[in-house]
């Protein structure tokens, strides 16, 4: 498995409180993504990093902000997280082949 | 705009039975496809890319331009073929992904 692990793997928090998630890279890949993957919608891009400090937006990013200060680490904020953010998250890297590496994910219940 | 359909959400076949999942695309460039696996409790893995055109665990998957059709196919279906399966398209300089919703496969003993 290529070198990618998230962190939590399982979150339950309140509606209305800053949540982080955290996708930890030791392959030095230049690509970072981070997707939500529900029931009926597969996997949904959020946002995307192309590097340090190079991010931008996915298809379903309201809501949600990132930050690449390292190569290795892409977070994730839900400012003030919602029902409707309930999710599995997914994070993956990838370099200059075309090949996308995922993380095993993080199941986020928001309550 | 939707890039990726997989129209059928659930498959189920018999154990050494043909399958075949489908997925249509809508891009105007010269589309890049995958199709990724996601077996129980495991994390997404790449099964295809259609550049390789490469049989992987038995699955072949034919870019077919015309039809913008990028089927996923094996002729005898294992038990162990069962999991999510997603096509995805690549788009954009940061190798961005678009995932199809995915179909579900199921083979019955």
């Amino acid at each position: 498995d290529a070198g990618i692990t998230q962190s939590p793997r399982h979150k339950v928090t309140e509606t209305g409180t800053p949540v982080t998630l955290r996708c930890h890279q030791t392959e030095n890949h230049r690509y970072m993504y981070w997707y939500r993957q529900d029931p009926g919608h597969g996997l949904r891009l959020i946002h995307y990093s192309y590097g340090v400090k190079d991010t931008d937006k996915g298809e379903v990013s309201d809501g949600y902000s990132v930050s690449r200060s390292k190569t290795e680490d892409f977070l994730l904020t839900l400012e003030s997280a919602t029902s409707s953010q309930t999710s599995v998250y997914f994070c993956a890297i990838s370099g200059t082949g075309l090949e996308a590496f995922f993380g095993q994910g993080t199941r986020l219940t928001v309550v | 705009a939707q890039r990726v359909t997989q129209p059928e959400k659930l498959l189920s076949v018999f154990k050494g039975a043909p399958v075949e999942l489908k997925c249509n695309y809508s891009y105007s460039g010269s589309p890049e496809l995958f199709w990724y696996v996601q077996y129980s409790r495991q994390r997404l893995q790449l099964l295809l890319r259609h550049i390789s055109r490469e049989s992987i665990k038995g699955f072949t998957a034919d870019l077919n331009k015309g039809e913008t059709s990028f089927h996923l196919k094996k002729p005898f279906a294992q038990e162990e073929d069962s999991a999510m399966y997603y096509c995805a398209l690549r788009q954009g300089g940061a190798n961005n992904l678009f995932f199809g919703t995915g179909t579900r496969l199921t083979v019955i003993p």
